[in-house]
């Protein structure tokens, strides 16, 4: 069974970049697309973008436009996404979630999540 | 645009529970619907509507298209008390609702 494994917490400062990877273990991330995902303290879920599937260009939501980066390397199943110039409102749990085939069936493998904390 | 409701709602085990989404414009079929337990990662339970993850109880039912939705939950178990969203994936970006809680009365 697949899984995904997010990298470590991070506390970051304010104007600073994180970068947050995914990886699937058990399994490939090929013909998959990668979504991410972000959820505030105490609020709901934010779809961010995703790359769909990993060998397109990636594509982001317009919040985030300029200010995110999606990547992918098929040949280690590893995604990534980076934040750049992070503010407070940037604090949340940001996951990866995979789609199969067609991806309009929603994301059916999730990463643990990963907590990034901007101060 | 995916406009949940209730926003909350208050049931008890073994209660019959609907939670809809409606869409600003029609999404075919193009609706998933997931259950997010407290300091967990989202969870898939219906996709294209209607059909239930492998693995998901059969209490849990979707139904609908076009524009509205609904997640039904047949008779509440006491795990069941969480948080539950629909998600659009029909056009960029893929919006998810603003989530339910079902809580214990």
């Amino acid at each position: 069974q697949v899984q995904l494994v997010q990298s470590g917490a991070e506390v970051k400062r304010p104007g600073s970049s994180v970068k947050v990877s995914c990886k699937a273990s058990g399994g490939t991330l090929n013909n998959y697309a990668i979504s991410w995902v972000r959820q505030a303290p105490g609020q709901g879920l934010e779809w961010m973008g995703g790359i769909i599937p990993i060998s397109a260009p990636p594509n982001y939501a317009q919040k985030f436009q300029g200010r995110v980066t999606m990547t992918a390397d098929g040949s280690t199943s590893t995604a990534y996404m980076e934040v750049s110039s992070l503010t407070s409102e940037d604090t949340a749990v940001y996951y990866c979630a995979r789609s199969p085939p067609p991806y309009y069936y929603g994301m059916d493998v999730w990463g643990q999540g990963t907590t990034v904390i901007v101060s | 645009q995916l406009t949940q409701s209730p926003s909350s709602l208050s049931a008890s085990v073994g209660d019959r529970v609907t939670i809809t989404c409606r869409a600003s414009q029609g999404i075919s079929h193009s609706l998933a619907w997931y259950q997010q337990k407290p300091g967990k990662a989202p969870k898939l339970l219906i996709y294209a509507a209607s059909t239930l993850q492998s693995g998901v109880p059969s209490r849990f039912s979707g139904s609908g298209s076009g524009a509205d939705f609904t997640l039904t939950i047949s008779s509440l178990q006491p795990e069941d008390f969480v948080i539950y969203y629909c998600q659009q994936l029909f056009s960029y970006p893929w919006t998810f609702g603003q989530g339910t809680k079902v809580e214990i009365k």
